[in-house]
Order: C-alpha cells, then sequence, then structure tokens
C-alpha cells in the first residue's frame, strides 16, 4: 500500500531563514506526490506536485520540493521563511486502486511556526 | 468566485440526529470528494464521485450517505449521529477519471461538525 510518512509534527524557523519540511514515501510504481497547506480553520490549498520531470518542482508562494527517488523524499523548502508560512503542511502520495480509481492517501501533517 | 464552497461552515448537533452537509464546485471538474479531518488532524478520504457514479467508499459507516444529484454537486447526509462524528468535513474536486491521478485537488473550506 501506498504511504507517505511527515516524521515532524512541527518546524520551527526564524523569519528569514531557509525551512524544509519532509515528507518520505512509499510506493509500488511511479509516485504522484502533492504538497498542501492548512491555514487555521480554512481549507486545503494546493502548493505544488510532482508527476514526472524534474526533480525540483516549483509552486505557489515561494515554495518548491525536491524529488529524490534514492531516499524516497519529497522534501518542501523555501528559501526565506515569511511569518505568514506559518500553518499545517500535508504531503501526499496518489494511491491507485484495482479499479483504476484513485485517491489522495495524506501524511499526519507538519506545523510550521515561523516566528519573527 | 468560489471554487469549491460548502454549507454549513459550522454545525453543532445532538448525538441521534440526522444532518446534511452541501457542496458545490464551478470549476467543471468531473470528480468530487469527501474526507473527514479528526482532531488530530489527520486526512482520510470517505468517498469519491465521478460524473455522479460512487467510485471510492472508504469502509464508512452506512450511516453517511453520499448524494450527488449532478457532477457540480456532492452533498453528504448523515443519521443518528455519534460523538464520534465530530470532525471537520472537507469537500474536494478534480478534473480527474479514474486511471490517472495527475490533477490537482481543489478543497473546500470545511464543515466543522460538533456532535454533543
Amino acid at each position: 500500500a501506498q504511504s507517505v510518512a511527515q516524521p515532524e509534527d512541527q518546524v520551527n524557523v526564524a523569519e528569514g531563514n531557509p525551512l524544509t519540511v519532509k515528507c518520505t514515501y512509499s510506493v509500488s510504481g511511479n509516485p504522484y506526490l502533492f504538497w498542501y497547506v492548512q491555514y487555521p480553520n480554512r481549507g486545503l490549498q494546493f502548493l505544488l506536485k510532482y508527476i514526472t520531470g524534474d526533480n525540483l518542482v516549483k509552486g505557489s508562494y515561494g515554495f518548491e520540493a525536491e524529488f529524490n527517488k534514492s531516499q524516497t523524499s519529497f522534501h518542501l523548502k523555501k528559501p526565506s521563511a515569511l511569518v505568514s508560512d506559518s500553518a499545517l503542511y500535508f504531503c501526499a502520495v496518489r494511491d491507485i486502486r484495482m479499479d483504476s480509481s484513485y485517491k489522495l492517501i495524506f501524511g499526519s501533517g507538519t506545523r510550521l511556526l515561523v516566528r519573527p | 468566485d468560489t471554487a469549491v464552497s460548502q454549507t454549513p461552515k459550522y454545525l453543532v448537533t445532538q448525538m441521534g440526529n440526522d444532518k446534511s452537509i452541501k457542496c458545490e464546485q464551478n470549476l467543471g471538474h468531473d470528480t468530487m470528494y469527501w474526507y473527514k479531518q479528526d482532531s488530530k488532524k489527520f486526512l482520510k478520504i470517505m468517498f469519491s464521485y465521478n460524473n455522479k457514479e460512487l467510485i471510492i467508499n472508504e469502509t464508512v459507516p452506512n450511516r453517511f450517505s453520499p448524494k450527488s444529484p449532478d457532477k457540480a454537486h456532492l452533498n453528504l447526509h448523515i443519521n443518528s449521529l455519534e460523538l464520534g462524528d465530530s470532525a471537520v468535513y472537507f469537500c474536494a474536486s478534480s478534473q480527474d477519471g479514474p486511471g490517472r491521478g495527475q490533477e490537482t485537488q481543489y478543497f473546500g473550506p470545511g464543515t466543522r461538525l460538533l456532535v454533543l
């Protein structure tokens, strides 16, 4: 079964510093990987996805993620954190079923706290 | 210009009651989903519909009954509400059909259900 793991419940970083939110995956076949962000009392917003192609994927709000097949990782990064980036971040992987339907399997989420 | 909307945003009710949550998307997408986010922020798919046809039912109790009158709407009816049903319920949509899973899912703002 496909799965993703987010090993950190919370990441703390100072404003202006680079940030990394970690995600590792376990899939059979080619991974389709996604990052979403959830601001307090809001729905999930799409940040970026990796389907194929360049290992470095650029997304919304200055975020990017690096797909690393050998380490089965898809870490989310930003060169310079903003206080407004403070939110809950979810990594997700596509799971395709026997009947060809698919669903997203989400990680447990990582809370990012950017301090001024 | 809301893409995926849900009503109501908040729902407080007594155990044993029946309630419905409505979802509408104006993106022209073929597939819609219901997710449940528990108190620990863990997010899991419940149902998926493609062109009004149920394609995923993730072992959800049959007290939960989704209904899709057309491909722009996916409603969730819950019978005999229990304390454990308290959660945030998110609707989402994507352009995907079965077998693909490349397309981004767009989420609604969520419905916060509290069962007393």
